[in-house]
């Protein structure tokens, strides 16, 4: 069955600290990864994705992720956390030939001063 | 970056009133998709559409119905609301090009 697992519901970290979201997923055929934030009251906004190649991939808002097919994980990373990156963070994996995308339950980031 | 709009962004309705939540987006994307998301819990497929013409129920049973008159239109209707139906609408459509879905601000739903 296809499945994405983000273990933690909540995650508080500094302003300046470093910070990293996990993911795991079951996924039958090649798949394809994703990462997406939502503000409160927002749609969600890709951040990442990664298909194939390389398998750490950067994205916008200084945020990278990388791909272990070992581990069926992408877990996204930041150096230095922005009191701005306080939002909800959903892994999501899908595949060229599937209908659907299938997303984890998100992680809540807050970040203190 | 993608243009996916969606309206109203927030709705309060009483029971049994009958509603359409509107999706347009402006890329020519074939590929759309209704969302239902519910505060800590994953998003739930409840609609998809790959062209004119064609829709699909998604994974998650759902008493709303979709069409796909254009290209660029994909509402979702509940005939009848009721409390159950409270939730967020997150509509999507899919970049055949890079595979990718783009989201739109989703419409917050309250049935009282």
């Amino acid at each position: 069955a296809q499945s994405v697992t983000q273990p933690d519901i909540h995650i508080t970290v500094s302003e300046g600290a470093s910070l990293e979201l996990r993911c795991n997923y079951s996924y039958g055929a090649t798949p394809y990864l994703f990462w997406y934030v939502q503000s409160p009251g927002q749609g969600l906004q890709l951040l990442l994705k990664y298909f194939s190649g390389d398998t750490l991939v950067q994205g916008i808002k200084g945020f990278e992720a990388e791909f272990k097919r070992s581990q069926s994980s992408f877990n996204l990373r930041k150096p230095s956390v922005h009191w701005s990156d306080a939002a909800e963070y959903f892994c999501a994996v899908g595949a060229m030939t599937g209908n659907q995308f299938y997303f984890g339950t998100g992680t809540s980031l807050t970040v203190i001063p | 970056e993608a243009d996916i709009y969606q309206t109203p962004r927030y709705l309060v309705i009483g029971t049994g009133k009958k509603i359409t939540l509107e999706c347009s987006q402006t890329m020519g994307h074939d590929k759309m998709y209704w969302y239902q998301q519910d505060p800590g819990m994953e998003l739930h497929l409840i609609h998809y559409s790959y062209g004119v013409n064609s829709t699909e129920k998604g994974d998650l049973s759902s008493e709303s119905t979709v069409s796909r008159i254009r290209t660029e239109h994909f509402p979702l209707t509940l005939e009848s609301a009721r409390p159950s139906h409270t939730s967020q609408y997150l509509c999507a459509s899919r970049d055949r090009a890079t595979d990718t879905q783009y989201f739109g601000p989703g419409t917050r739903l309250t049935v009282l």
